[in-house]
């Protein structure tokens, strides 16, 4: 069974840095892409970032472009976000998503998400 | 302002046939394929449909989608309480160089 557990959400001053974190079992991590997909309270779904299998290519959305960056180590499973010079509109859940096997951007499998607040 | 646009509100009574539909350009849905999304109330998001039409083998086969140029739509037939949900577009855009979601779609079982 697939499974994504996020973690490293919490509470940040704006400006501050947060990593988050999202641990993967049940598949071939390093055979697949990677997202991060975040959610304002009461809002709709906004693509984030994502990244390929050996993490050589990634792509972010215009809004975090030279703040927030995606990695993985797949030698532990695990995909992550770290988010740098963070503001107001960055509060919001934060899911990590699997793209379905041989497809880059058809989300198969999803996190239950991470909250991260920005709060002075 | 959602790159994808799809009508914020949907509604139908049990057994009836709701189509959602999802308007884009040929930045993205005209040049990639479109996947949907079901999210019910405070939990993550389902892939619904991908590749415009392929349903994961759990998705019942009342859940439909189809594409024509820049539009995408999505059908459920035999309307069902356990279907209501936000449900989200989505597509690559290749002038974005990133994945862009529609503004969701609140669908309510009369």
């Amino acid at each position: 069974e697939v499974q994504l557990v996020e973690s490293g959400g919490g509470s940040v001053q704006p400006g501050g840095s947060l990593r988050l974190s999202c641990a993967a079992s049940g598949f071939t991590f390093r055979g697949d892409w990677m997202h991060w997909v975040r959610q304002a309270p009461g809002k709709g779904l906004v693509w984030v970032s994502r990244i390929n299998g050996d993490g050589s290519t990634t792509s972010y959305a215009d809004s975090v472009k030279g703040r927030f960056t995606i990695s993985r180590d797949n030698a532990q499973n695990t995909l992550y976000l770290e988010m740098n010079s963070m503001r107001d509109e960055d509060r919001a859940v934060y899911y990590c998503a699997r793209a379905r096997s041989g497809s880059r951007n058809a989300l198969e499998n999803w996190g239950q998400g991470t909250l991260v607040t920005v709060s002075s | 302002q959602s790159v994808l646009t799809q009508p914020p509100s949907a509604s139908g009574t049990p057994g009836q046939r709701v189509t959602i539909s999802c308007s884009g350009s040929s930045s993205n849905i005209g040049s990639s394929t479109v996947n949907w999304y079901q999210q019910l109330p405070g939990t993550a998001p389902k892939l619904l449909i991908y590749r415009n039409d392929q349903r994961p083998s759990e998705v019942p086969d009342r859940f439909s989608g189809s594409k024509s140029g820049t539009s995408a739509s999505l059908a459920i037939s035999g309307l069902q309480s356990e279907d209501e949900a936000d449900y989200y577009c989505a597509a690559w855009d290749d002038s974005l160089n990133g994945v862009v979601f529609g503004g969701g779609t609140k669908l309510t079982v009369l």
